[in-house]
């Protein structure tokens, strides 16, 4: 069974536009979670959708925000992207959410803001 | 409240050897504990996980053994292989929402 997909994997934009990055879970699952992973900050939890509904989030800006469609298809944006904003960005999906099933973790998309 | 204390930040194994990575948590509410193993270039993977309800779980060489009284719960990789050679990441769940340790590098050399 195809794993979790995350594209692009490889990104880089500049200091004040938006990106959009996309998260195909694992047939079946309903829970899509983003987290960002820095070298200073390590996993940080962005948000959690669960059947197209924001059931948790983190302590991030309002730049950065999400969706969830109805096949379970997740999206992230961000918005006037700072420097800082440069990191690894991975997605994990899971049945009914990281607490009870197992997360899968995509291979991330490497953002780079220049 | 919500973080998650991991350490040593590296470990540097001999291959037969013990790895130890050691965690701490503060939330009483946590009630999901994971190990994630992360190899350069990929997502973390989920090793093995506990709940508080038992004080230890293994799986193959990996074991789990948690204290719940002293809120510390550690991993245990037994007859360490330099493919075990990865990051490897704690984490504690309550709500759905993983709050991740900041990782142990490990590196079993022959």
């Amino acid at each position: 069974k195809a794993g979790v997909t995350q594209t692009p994997r490889y990104l880089i934009k500049t200091r004040g536009q938006q990106v959009t990055l996309s998260c195909s879970p694992i047939s079946g699952h309903r829970s899509v979670s983003w987290y960002q992973q820095t070298p200073g900050q390590g996993l940080q939890f962005l948000f959690e959708y669960f059947s197209e509904t924001q059931r948790n989030k983190g302590n991030f800006p309002g730049r950065f925000s999400g969706r969830q469609f109805s096949n379970s298809r997740s999206e992230m944006n961000v918005s006037t992207l700072e420097l800082g904003d440069s990191a690894l960005y991975l997605c994990a999906s899971s049945l009914e959410g990281a607490e009870n099933t197992e997360a899968f973790f995509g291979q991330g998309t490497r953002l780079t803001v220049v | 409240q919500q973080q998650v204390k991991q350490s040593p930040q590296s470990l540097i194994v001999q291959k037969g050897g013990i790895s130890i990575i050691n965690c701490a948590y503060e939330n009483t509410a946590f009630d999901y504990f994971p190990w994630y193993q992360q190899f350069p270039g990929k997502g973390p993977a989920l090793l093995i996980a506990i709940r508080p309800d038992v004080s230890e779980k293994k799986e193959g060489r990996f074991t789990i053994s948690f204290n719940k009284s002293a809120k510390q719960f550690s991993l245990h990789i037994m007859d360490s292989q330099p493919g075990d050679s990865a990051t490897y990441f704690c984490a504690a769940s309550d709500t759905d929402k993983l709050i991740f340790g900041t990782g142990t590098r490990l590196q079993v050399f022959p």
